[in-house]
């Protein structure tokens, strides 16, 4: 099994920040990283793909770098409809795996 | 547009069986893998197993804390996918989602998930 870890857990953050999220693959992933946001009591929403291709209808203030074992989130200037639950992803294998989330917070 | 409704969900002893349902709607049903994935409460995200589009023969895969107790399966002629949880356990408790995509890199659509509670 892969393991992903993100870091930190939480955040604060103000309107108008920049904001990095990490995630760590316990082994090398390539580029099959992806990133999800999800809001209190609604379901995920895909992101970022591939570790750096923006998902259709995200806001280009999203971006995602990094091959291997390590990858950023980065929101350039943080809004106020940004303030959600970030998790990364590994599709390198078979068996998927989530890391334990971001949470970003006022 | 694509759409997916989980149903099924509910209140269930420990060691008795649930199965969800997740129908979906707006693209090609039989091409497309469909996972499931799980959250429990005030917790992450945990991906339960999924089955394989036509293409690679609907086979499936389960992450080893359900493999020999759930089930997924599919319905080509209804477009629904199965969920068929046997032996639950009290750490089963967990909003379910299905979800698809149109490649097996990334979970793209998502359901609204169903609450599942297993209690006595």
């Amino acid at each position: 099994d892969i393991q992903m870890t993100q870091s930190p857990s939480s955040l604060s953050a103000s309107v108008g920040d920049r904001v990095t999220i990490t995630c760590r693959a316990s082994q090398t992933i390539t580029k099959y990283l992806n990133w999800y946001q999800q809001k209190p009591g609604k379901a995920p929403k895909l992101l970022i793909y591939a570790a750096s291709t923006l998902q259709s209808g995200v806001p280009s203030r999203f971006s995602g770098s990094g091959s291997g074992t390590d990858f950023t989130l980065t929101i350039s200037s943080l809004q106020p409809e940004d303030f959600a639950t970030y998790y990364c992803q590994q599709s390198y294998i078979t068996l998927p795996s989530f890391g334990g989330g971001t949470k970003v917070e006022i | 547009e694509v759409q997916l409704v989980e149903s099924g969900g509910g209140l269930v002893q420990p060691g008795r069986s649930l199965r969800l349902s997740c129908t979906t709607s707006g693209f090609s049903f039989g091409d497309y893998p469909m996972s499931w994935i799980r959250q429990a409460p005030g917790k992450g995200l945990e991906w339960v197993g999924f089955i394989r589009g036509k293409a690679y023969g609907g086979t499936t895969d389960y992450a080893a804390s359900v493999k020999g107790r759930f089930t997924i399966s599919r319905d080509e002629s209804k477009n629904i996918a199965y969920l068929q949880m046997n032996s639950l356990k009290t750490e089963d408790t967990a909003v379910y989602y299905c979800t698809t995509s149109d490649n097996y890199i990334c979970f793209q659509y998502w359901g609204q998930g169903a609450l599942v509670t297993v209690s006595s």
